[in-house]
């Protein structure tokens, strides 16, 4: 079974600081990661998809990296905001029906 | 563009009672998804749509049944609706192959009493 990890579950950080989401899975034939954001109580927003081919996607502050190799995804979020507050949940699939979860990393960013 | 949409938002069931969770989507999308999302569970597949006129089974698909209407709605139904079921669902869909990501709804959160 695929295995994808969040670690840490929780992460609080002064506004402004740059910050790293850890995302690992235990499969490295993966295909796609897609990171997203979960506001409360609301659904999932995408925020960026990486390919297999590919080792990275920018958007805006935002910018996600895959290492098959070693089983890693990266989420790094530079100049953070109160606005990045949200849960933050990586998935990655093994074929192209189904994607796998991690639990999410909670962020506070304090103002 | 509407995307992904899911009615109701909000149900509170009976154990024993049945209802329907409806998803429909308007991107022309092949595969539809439908997740369940609980407190340090993370999300997990019930049932999938690869495509049109087929389902498949996801990681807990006891207790639900799924129909693939047409190639823009896929519904979930709880025949019996026991307390275990009281959990956030989600539907998603997504183009058929492997260079595109889901899209997501907003939600049903259901309880059951």
């Amino acid at each position: 079974k695929q295995e994808v990890t969040q670690i840490p579950a929780a992460l609080s950080v002064p506004e402004g600081e740059n910050l790293v989401l850890n995302c690992s899975f235990t499969d490295s034939a993966i295909y796609n990661l897609q990171w997203f954001r979960q506001d409360p109580g609301k659904g999932l927003t995408s925020l960026l998809l990486i390919q297999s081919s590919q080792r990275e996607q920018t958007s805006g502050r935002l910018n996600a990296s895959l290492d098959k190799s070693s089983g890693r995804s990266t989420l790094y979020i530079a100049a953070s905001q109160p606005g990045d507050s949200a849960t933050y949940l990586c998935a990655g699939t093994y074929n192209f029906n189904k994607f796998y979860f991690g639990s999410g990393t909670k962020l506070n960013v304090k103002p | 563009n509407a995307g992904v949409t899911q009615t109701p938002k909000f149900q509170v069931l009976k154990t024993g009672q049945s209802m329907t969770l409806q998803c429909a989507q308007d991107m022309n999308h092949n595969s539809m998804y439908w997740y369940r999302q609980d407190p340090g569970m993370g999300l997990r597949l019930i049932y999938y749509s690869a495509s049109e006129g087929t389902t498949d089974k996801g990681e807990v698909p006891n207790g639900y049944n799924v129909s693939r209407l047409n190639k823009r709605e896929f519904s979930l139904r709880l025949e019996s609706a026991a307390p275990s079921q009281t959990s956030v669902y989600f539907c998603a869909s997504t183009r058929t192959g492997v260079n595109y990501g889901y899209t997501f709804g907003s939600g049903t959160r259901l309880t059951v009493v």
